[in-house]
Formats: C-alpha cells, structure tokens, sequence
C-alpha cells in the first residue's frame, strides 16, 4: 500500500529550465528524504528534513534546493537543470524517534529527462 | 566514513531455489542497523529485512533470512525457494547508531536478480 506520494511520475524538460517536484507522506513519520539514483542505479542521500528543519545536505549543487511546509510535506526544486540531473529522484520517509531503527519507506520516484 | 560494498553486480536462478547476496559494510560504529531493499521493475523500492548490530540471532521475514557475519562485517541475504516475482534489484543498506541522531542511511551498489523457471 503506497504511502508515500510523488508527483509527477515523469518529466522531460530542456536545459535551462526549471522544474519541482513533490512528496507527500501519510505515514505520520517525522523525517523525509530526497535521494538520488544515477543509470547505474546507484542511490545517494541528497537531502533530509526532521519535523521541517533540513538535517543532511550532500554535496549537491546549488541550483537544487528543498522546502518543506510541514513534516509530511518534502519539495525539491532544481534552478536552470543540467543534463547530467537526468535520474529518478526519490522521496522516502521515516520514524526517528525513541531508538527508532528509521527505516526507509519510498514514494515511486519522479524520472526526471533533461534533454 | 561508512561504506556498504555489494560485489555480485548480477545472479541468475532457477525457480525454486535458495540465492545467497552478498553485502559487506565499513563502520567506525559498534552500533549500526543494516537493512535490504528491494527495487522491482516498476522501480519501487521496499523494505525487506533488518539485522540490529547488537543482537546475534539472524532475522528471518518469510522467506528472506539474513546471514550476519559482525567479525567479518558481512550481512547476507538468503532467499529460499525463490519465484519468479523475485526478480529485482536488491540494496543492502546501513545506518551507524551512535554517531548522530539524524544519521544517514548509505547504500551498497545493488544485486540484480532474476529467477527463471
């Protein structure tokens, strides 16, 4: 049962331009996460929120920036894309409270094409 | 820094049959957990198992069992009497306990897996 909710499944866009993407958890969990999965299907942490306030940030250039509303609500906006952004982007949640083990629960994933 | 090492880049089974992953892990930490995921087709990724550092005795969820070597730092996944619907890719994981409360999740480089009748 999905429980954690990402849109759009699909973007095509062209260098330059601008795109944002959403995830919304329905699981009551406190932390949220963005991650990264190349064509090799490598998976990097990108970003993570506890109850709205940014806890990890990789290394990952400026033109990518998160937001967060509330604690089930996780946007990533990406300023003027590159072609080497073309991925999925994944959105996960967790529990982190009280020696939690937090683990992950993903959304879908958003397939992200900059051509 | 962490790092977690999955070497078996492929394995091809027939239905029916036991698989063993391989996934091998770095870590300053005593204290860690270390999970499996599984990534289907349709890309959905979901969690499968966990093994808690500290304790000895190996989880098993269905049938999937881990394997967890601490001297060696080796946790590996046991599927038994595999099907076809275990086809996917695997993820082994981990997270050090101690360092941070807030602390990263890092994955190994995945297996992929296909069970052929």
């Amino acid at each position: 049962e999905t429980a954690v909710f990402q849109t759009p499944n699909y973007h095509v866009t062209q260098v330059g331009n601008e795109v944002s993407f959403n995830c919304k958890q329905t699981l009551g969990h406190d932390t949220m996460y963005w991650y990264k999965q190349d064509s090799k299907k490598l998976l990097k942490i990108m970003f993570s929120y506890n109850n709205k306030q940014l806890i990890v940030n990789e290394t990952v250039p400026r033109r990518f920036s998160p937001q967060s509303s509330d604690k089930a609500h996780l946007n990533l906006r990406i300023k003027s894309v590159e072609p080497e952004d073309s991925a999925v982007y994944l959105c996960a949640s967790s529990w982190t409270g009280g020696g939690s083990a937090e683990t992950l629960y993903f959304g879908s994933g958003t397939r992200l094409t900059v051509l | 820094a962490q790092k977690v090492t999955q070497t078996q880049t492929s394995i091809s089974v027939m239905e029916k049959t036991t698989v063993t992953m391989d996934c091998v892990y770095e870590t300053q930490d005593s204290s860690y957990f270390l999970f499996w995921y599984k990534q289907t087709a349709s890309g959905e990724i979901v969690f499968l198992i966990r093994q808690d550092s500290y304790k000895k005795e190996n989880a098993t969820v269905g049938h999937y069992s881990l394997n967890f070597q601490k001297p060696k730092s080796s946790i590996g996944l046991i599927i038994t009497a595999t099907q076809i619907e275990d086809s996917a890719v695997y993820f082994c994981a981990m997270r050090e306990i101690a360092s941070s409360s807030f602390s990263k999740l890092v994955f190994g480089q995945g297996t992929s897996l296909s069970v052929v009748p």
